[in-house]
């Protein structure tokens, strides 16, 4: 069945560090990837997307790659902050066309000073 | 402008029990989608409604059912309710059909 995976369960890095988030997914026909950051209490926000005809896009101090061949993406945090401090999940909306997010279980940063 | 609300923000129900959850999408928002995050997991999908039609439903049971109203306003009904309903119950909206879906801060349920 489809599922969406993550390397690590918790990744704690030093601030001013940069961070690298993995996520594995496994059906090969979806095409739109969402990072979501979840603060404790609140709902999943948005980050970042990507499609699948691009394998890499910035936004602010984040950077999303994609790489189709081995179902991988990868969130990456430029000079952690204490704010950056989340659950971080990488979502699988299959078809561009459909609401059905495949989440995986998510990764804790931890950003010490 | 406003976000996804939602309401309400917490809920303790018992066994047994029916429970309506309401979810107002970002304005202008004609897609609403319901996800279930229990503690520890990510969410799951539950159902999805666009111009006040089911348009996709998740792996949950009958007991388990939502609506779309005129003002693209949604409630999502749980009857019978289980000790394993107790969850961070999640609503998304998004623009149209190749737009993001965005969050909103979720109603907890607690089932006793």
């Amino acid at each position: 069945g489809e599922s969406v995976g993550l390397h690590l369960p918790t990744l704690s890095v030093q601030e001013g560090d940069n961070s690298i988030i993995n996520c594995a997914y496994s059906n090969s026909a979806s095409d739109y990837f969402i990072w979501y950051k979840q603060e404790s209490g609140k709902g999943p926000q948005f980050i970042i997307d990507i499609r699948s005809n691009m394998d890499k896009r910035q936004g602010q101090r984040v950077t999303v790659l994609l790489n189709k061949t081995v179902k991988h993406l990868s969130l990456q945090i430029a000079a952690t902050q204490p704010g950056d401090s989340a659950v971080y999940f990488c979502a699988d909306q299959g078809a561009y066309n459909t609401d059905k997010l495949i989440f995986g279980t998510g990764t804790r940063l931890q950003v010490f000073p | 402008d406003a976000g996804v609300t939602q309401s309400p923000t917490h809920l303790i129900k018992t066994r047994g029990q029916q429970v309506t959850l309401r979810c107002s999408p970002i304005s202008g928002h004609k897609s609403v989608s319901w996800y279930q995050q229990v503690l520890g997991q990510g969410p799951q999908f539950i159902f999805q409604y666009y111009e006040k039609e089911e348009r996709g439903r998740g792996n949950f049971p009958d007991r388990f059912s939502a609506r779309q109203f005129p003002n693209y306003s949604s409630e999502l009904n749980v009857n019978a309710l289980l000790l394993g309903d107790s969850a961070l119950y999640l609503c998304a909206s998004r623009l149209g059909i190749q737009e993001t879906q965005y969050f909103g801060p979720g109603t907890r349920l607690l089932v006793l």
